[in-house]
């Protein structure tokens, strides 16, 4: 597609409750990251794909949270147990394979409400 | 520890009232730094990559510059759709972006 997409748009999860946010990545972009952004800071890393390799997952905060992306394509987060403290927008982006600098393209993100 | 520091916080100014936004690094190894404007409700739209000292580049109103320890984001002459933060990150060594808190513009008319 054009750009990254990111589906729901909005989620209200009771606590307790397990959600799954989707990622479709650019085309040929074989780079692959979920970021977490809270009210009024900049986004934080939580994890990084190259391809179906998860090359690094260590800004999951717990193991609530998991990630993958089985064809090297589409990636969903997923999380368990959703907890107030999950409330937030989660961004999904997408570059060429990452080498020197290669910009990464962010979608509209997932904004998530746990209540 | 690799950090990104932007500065101020909130910026208002009037239309066409020219300022800069600063953004200071500590990175081991800097592979690329780069801007990025966020309107509410959207996710960050890329505007600029800088990747070594005294690199400049430039786009409608706004113009980016790089040193070895921060980047400015200069604006011209702003306008009151120029309203957004402005996010600045950095690549290091390896495949991580970390960003900075962001700046809070606002252009009055």
């Amino acid at each position: 597609g054009a750009g990254v997409s990111q589906s729901p748009r909005y989620k209200v999860a009771k606590r307790g409750q397990d959600v799954a946010l989707r990622c479709d990545p650019i085309s040929g972009h074989v780079s692959l990251f979920w970021y977490q952004q809270a009210l009024g800071q900049g986004p934080e890393f939580l994890t990084y794909f190259q391809n179906e390799a998860q090359l690094d997952k260590s800004g999951l905060p717990s193991d609530r949270f998991f990630a993958e992306r089985p064809e090297g394509s589409v990636s969903t987060l997923k999380i368990q147990r959703t907890q107030q403290e999950d409330s937030a927008v989660y961004l999904c982006a997408s570059s060429l394979p990452t080498g020197v600098g290669n910009t990464i393209y962010f979608g509209e993100g997932s904004w998530l409400t746990v209540v | 520890e690799d950090q990104v520091t932007q500065s101020p916080e909130a910026l208002r100014l009037q239309e066409g009232e020219s300022s800069s936004l600063n953004c200071s690094y500590t990175v081991s190894g800097l592979r690329g730094l780069f801007w990025y404007r966020q309107d509410p409700g959207k996710g960050p739209e890329f505007l600029f990559t800088l990747y070594s000292a005294g690199e400049e580049k430039e786009k409608e109103r706004l113009k980016a510059t790089l040193t070895k320890k921060e980047s400015f984001l200069h604006i011209t002459a702003p306008k009151p759709e120029d309203s957004a933060t402005y996010l600045c990150a950095v690549q290091e060594g390896g495949f991580k972006t970390i960003f900075g808190a962001g700046t809070r513009l606002f252009v009055k008319a």
